[in-house]
């Protein structure tokens, strides 16, 4: 039930784009993501529900094709801030609060 | 207030010996979690306390043991543990809304079992 993320690393250097990506085999009724740098607690980035609400930060563009049970995140214009693991999570459904983490990518972002 | 405060940081304990982690959260959040994670691996989640009743045991072995004392309060206790034990154990808070909202996490306390 371990959502599958992609790319597992990429590096960057300031200012460039990158996405992320997330898939399920099994039914995604919303996705979450979470970044989590080293040594430090992970820090809610943004959820995606089904039927297209997004709840999260102004600044992080995300998408949820619920069909092919896929989300993705993107990063746009990327600072050296943006460095760290990037976790999405797939929640099953109901009045649920199992939240199941994919292994998770690694961001580097470089000056 | 947006915190959640774990209590120790560190822990380094015997296999023999008896210890608790805490967690606390003023944010009013009625949906507590406790998680473990192991090096470059993901949190996996443990247990989910709602309302300050256990809602979600996730098959952990009965040497860890959760308390909700009250809402804004966490614990987890820990007896016999084994050296494979020795993790970052964090907890998370969240309004009880049904799974969908935003999880606060605390910075964790990292166990060394001996």
């Amino acid at each position: 039930q371990q959502p599958v993320q992609s790319p597992q690393a990429v590096i960057l250097r300031e200012g460039e784009d990158a996405v992320i990506n997330c898939s399920s085999s099994k039914a995604l009724y919303s996705v979450h993501w979470y970044r989590q740098k080293h040594g430090e607690a992970p820090v809610f980035l943004m959820i995606l529900l089904k039927g297209g609400e997004q709840k999260g930060h102004e600044k992080i563009s995300a998408s949820f094709n619920e069909k092919k049970q896929q989300s993705s995140l993107y990063l746009t214009a990327s600072q050296l801030s943006y460095s760290g693991t990037y976790f999405c999570g797939r929640r099953g459904g109901g009045s649920n609060y199992k939240l199941t983490f994919g292994k998770g990518t690694l961001l580097t972002v470089n000056p | 207030d947006t915190e959640v405060t774990q209590t120790p940081k560190h822990l380094v304990m015997g296999m023999t010996n008896k210890k608790s982690l805490k967690c606390e959260q003023h944010m009013g959040h009625r949906a507590m979690y406790w998680y473990k994670q192991k090096a470059k691996k993901p949190p996996e989640l443990m247990f989910v306390y709602s309302y300050e009743k256990l809602s979600i045991n996730e098959s952990v072995p009965s040497r860890f043991s959760p308390e909700c004392p009250n809402s804004s309060l966490l614990n987890l206790h820990l007896h016999a543990l084994q050296p494979e034990d020795s993790a970052l154990y964090l907890c998370a808070s969240s309004q009880e809304r049904g799974g969908d909202t935003e999880a606060f996490f605390g910075q964790g306390t990292r166990l060394t079992v001996v």
